[in-house]
């Protein structure tokens, strides 16, 4: 069965501070994965797409990471920002087109 | 902001109520989607349009009835609602691949 796990479900650090988040896939045959940010009463945003070769992506201070062998992935965030506050959500696609979302990981970033 | 909006952002139904839900792209996309994101589950897909025709319907009960007049916008008809059926409702746009534009989506509350 294709699913998408996130973890943790919920992760609080003060500002300033490194994170990582992680998402595992069963999706086969992969085609490729993606990161979006959604902030609270908005939709999500997308930070990072990967296909199967690449191994890392950057976009500002968010770098996502890759591993088609383990089919895990990582979000990590450096040097957090209040703004930095929002769910992020993994999506893998499936070389048939369908897209399945993880549940998210809630990130608070406190003073 | 991502170029896709939808009006209202916030509504609070009765089940014998009858609303509708407005979507607008703004991006020259030909495909539009509606989804639904219900709390502690991943997002539902539940209507896919391509150049204006309905090209995937997930099971979704009739009380929701989409409409699509163009390829910029996209409407979700809502009737005899359940409680149930409380979510934030997503309307998304693409061109070609898996990326989605999301608007800010539609806080829907059934009494």
């Amino acid at each position: 069965k294709n699913q998408v796990e996130q973890s943790p479900q919920s992760l609080i650090i003060l500002e300033g501070k490194n994170c990582t988040l992680q998402c595992n896939y069963t999706v086969s045959p992969f085609s490729n994965l993606r990161w979006y940010k959604q902030d609270t009463g908005r939709g999500p945003v997308s930070l990072t797409i990967m296909t199967f070769s690449e191994n890392t992506k950057s976009n500002g201070r968010y770098t996502a990471t890759l591993d088609a062998d383990t089919k895990q992935s990582s979000l990590h965030i450096t040097a957090s920002q209040l703004s930095d506050s929002a769910s992020y959500i993994c999506v893998v696609s499936a070389q048939n087109r369908k897209l399945i979302w993880g549940l998210g990981t809630s990130l608070a970033v406190n003073p | 902001e991502t170029g896709v909006t939808q009006t209202p952002r916030h509504l609070v139904m009765g089940m014998t109520n009858k609303k509708s839900l407005k979507c607008e792209q703004h991006l020259g996309h030909n495909a539009m989607y509606w989804y639904k994101q219900s709390a502690k589950k991943p997002l539902e897909l539940m209507f896919v349009y391509n150049f204006k025709e309905q090209t995937e319907n997930n099971s979704v009960p009739s009380r929701f009835s989409p409409e699509c007049p163009n390829s910029s916008h996209l409407f979700l008809h809502l009737h005899t609602l359940q409680p149930e059926d409380s979510a934030l409702y997503l309307c998304a746009s693409s061109q070609e691949g898996p990326g989605r534009f999301f608007g800010p989506g539609t806080r829907l509350t059934v009494l």
